[in-house]
């Protein structure tokens, strides 16, 4: 049962622009929603995260807009590097963290 | 400060046999938890605890068992590896309130059942 659905599976940017990763959760009461940026060999590393009160988070070039009444958040990338270049994976919590199946990107020059 | 420290990195294992995944944080978070990370399927929480000496089962738990004896350590046991058990496997920390809810992950242990 896949509680958090992440769209797309893989991405090519090219670099400076834009990319953009869209989750749809199921679960109303989920009430953390984080983005986690993993390199190949590495763990998980916490990007940036938002709660259901907000809108929209912005730090730096990342940004996760998130929209209550559809169930759905995304995260977007501004001026892609190919240091960005990396899987992405949204998730949302209760009681545990429930993450979707990522999103590989890659940035090219 | 090593933060959440996972041995070993790599592991083969023979089918039936049994094995201890070992995952210490010195950070002085009081939960703690067990995912496995196989391809294209994200992560997938096998067991987690919210302080020593509790635990409960995450999505997966089905062939692995966890103790929590102190703050610092959660290790994770495969008592009959299967083939179905290979699989990356990440320990994560957190400390209750924090502000970021933030996650810390080990570096991970790639495992392969034979």
């Amino acid at each position: 049962q896949q509680q958090v659905k992440q769209s797309p599976q893989s991405l090519i940017v090219q670099k400076g622009g834009i990319s953009i990763i869209n989750c749809a959760y199921e679960n109303t009461a989920f009430d953390y929603f984080p983005w986690y940026q993993q390199f190949p060999g590495k763990g998980p590393a916490l990007l940036i995260a938002i709660r259901p009160d907000v809108s929209e988070k912005k730090e730096g070039r990342f940004t996760i807009s998130f929209n209550k009444s559809a169930k759905q958040f995304s995260l977007h990338i501004m001026d892609s590097q190919p240091g960005d270049s990396a899987t992405y994976f949204c998730a949302a919590l209760i009681a545990a963290l429930v993450f979707g199946k990522g999103t590989r990107l890659s940035v090219i020059a | 400060n090593a933060g959440v420290t996972q041995t070993p990195k790599f592991r083969i294992l023979k089918i039936g046999q049994s094995m201890t995944l070992q995952c210490t944080q010195d950070m002085n978070h009081n939960y703690m938890y067990w995912y496995r990370q196989d391809p294209g399927m994200g992560l997938k929480l096998i067991y987690y605890s919210v302080g020593a000496g509790i635990t409960d089962k995450g999505e997966v738990p089905n062939g692995y068992n966890v103790s929590r004896s102190t703050t610092e350590d959660f290790p994770l046991r495969l008592e009959l590896a299967a083939p179905s058990q290979t699989s990356v496997y990440f320990c994560a920390s957190y400390m209750e309130g924090a502000k970021n809810y933030g996650y810390t992950f080990g570096s991970g242990t790639r495992l392969t059942v034979v």
